[in-house]
């Protein structure tokens, strides 16, 4: 069974202060993890994947495999941040990818 | 425009109605899902399609009946309606089954009365 963690629901900082989104996992195989993320009024849309370890709007994740996470990151957050954020893991061949219960991030002026 | 669309965007309705809910991509995707998120937005696959196939069935009430007529349209027929069947139901499509990249459509706020 593969499984999604985000512990925390609500997330509120104030613009220019770091932000860590928690992501954990539970999944026997080699997983994939992805970050999406749902702005106010907006749909679904992947925001990035650990395969390719890259910055997308200053937000970095790093796939930890001891610790079976995948937080993310941003070293200073902007308003425009604000937005719903689902971490997500795809594993093996059963087209499925499974979301955590999202962490909805607030970031004020 | 190149999308994945749903309609309709919003539907109200009264319990034990059966209503449909549309769904189509233009991406040339081969793999489509139906994704239920609940009041307190956690996000749940219902099914996937690879190809016009049922790949994943997960545990949804035999009342829900998705169909897909081709690769490019997945709708979801819903039978008997009920209070808990009120969620937001997003289609999904993506280029294979593997990548975990999925294209959402807007979503459909479904409210059983």
């Amino acid at each position: 069974a593969q499984r999604v963690t985000q512990p925390e629901k609500l997330l509120s900082v104030f613009k220019g202060a770091p932000v860590e989104l928690k992501c954990n996992y539970s999944y026997s195989g080699s997983p994939e993890l992805f970050w999406y993320v749902q702005y106010s009024r907006q749909r679904l849309q992947l925001l990035l994947r650990h395969i390719s370890r890259e910055s997308i709007k200053g937000f970095t994740a790093d796939l930890n495999k001891g610790e079976t996470s995948f937080h993310l990151k941003k070293p200073f957050a902007q308003e425009e941040d604000s937005a719903m954020y689902y971490c997500a893991l795809s594993g093996g061949s059963n087209y499925k990818l499974t979301f955590g219960k999202g962490t909805l991030l607030t970031v004020n002026p | 425009d190149t999308a994945v669309s749903q309609t309709p965007k919003y539907l109200v309705t009264q319990m034990g109605n059966d209503k449909s809910i549309k769904c189509e991509q233009n991406l040339g995707h081969d793999t489509m899902y139906w994704y239920k998120q609940d009041s307190k937005k956690f996000l749940k696959i219902m099914f996937s399609y690879n190809n016009k196939e049922l790949i994943i069935n997960e545990t949804v009430p035999n009342r829900f009946s998705p169909k897909s007529p081709d690769k490019a349209h997945l709708n979801l027929h819903i039978n008997s309606l009920e209070l808990g069947d009120s969620a937001v139901y997003f289609c999904a499509s993506s280029p294979t089954g593997l990548t975990g990249e999925l294209f959402f459509g807007e979503g459909s706020r479904l409210t059983v009365l």
